[in-house]
């Protein structure tokens, strides 16, 4: 079955507490990004990548590092994570299209608590 | 800059009553546009897009959406809802010019709840 799965689907943690968050993709797809959402604002972007090493910043990086050292992989770093960014995190995939067809594929979510 | 604005926050509705869930997005060039639909305690999921050819679009689930290009809208449809339509929808736009990343933005969101 093709999906984008993400570990762990909820977690509680405190103030500083390093955590990653795990994506992983089975369609072989290029693109990745990393979404969180918030009520009222919708989601928005905290980091893409392209392909394999090849990562930039979305709309709203800061606190947050990610790396991709496999098609497939694409995690998601706290390295020192604060209240503000208690949050439900959404991770997508799509194919690079020749004309941008978009459509996204998305993760289950990992609701994230930071005390 | 794109931008999306979804004009109403939650929208309630009888079961088996018509729903209009309204879009609006503000670009100077032509978009690509997306309804995403997220049901409980689920990731998103695409009901339908426009990329070009007939301003009428048809999703999965009897929904339809309608581009206007004057008016910048691309509001979704559906003429009878029913209690499993209960959730989050989702608007967003992209640029079809970009040929590296192209990025895509998203409303947020417009709650629909369907009453029995």
């Amino acid at each position: 079955e093709a999906q984008v799965t993400q570990n762990p689907r909820y977690l509680i943690t405190v103030t500083g507490k390093k955590l990653t968050v795990t994506c992983s993709q089975n369609m072989n797809h290029e693109y990745m990004s990393w979404y969180r959402q918030d009520p009222g604002l919708g989601l928005r972007q905290i980091y893409y990548s392209m392909n394999v090493e090849v990562t930039d910043k979305g709309d709203v990086p800061e606190g947050y590092k990610v790396s991709r050292k496999e098609k497939r992989n694409f995690p998601l770093i706290l390295e020192s994570p604060s209240p503000n960014q208690t949050s439900l995190y959404f991770c997508a995939s799509r194919p690079r299209a020749a004309g941008g067809n978009n459509e996204q594929f998305f993760g289950p979510g990992t609701r994230l608590t930071v005390l | 800059a794109q931008s999306v604005t979804q004009l109403d926050s939650q929208v309630p509705v009888f079961e088996e009553a018509p729903v209009e869930l309204r879009c609006n997005y503000s670009s100077s060039v032509s978009v690509y546009l997306f309804w995403y639909v997220q049901y409980p305690n689920q990731g998103l999921q695409l009901l339908l897009k426009y990329l070009s050819g007939s301003t009428l679009v048809k999703g999965i689930n009897g929904f339809e959406a309608e581009f206007n290009k004057s008016q910048t809208s691309f509001h979704l449809r559906k003429p009878s809802v029913h209690i499993s339509d209960t959730a989050e929808y989702f608007c967003a736009v992209s640029d079809p010019r970009k040929t590296s990343y192209d990025k895509v933005i998203f409303g947020p969101g417009t709650s629909l709840s369907v009453i029995p």
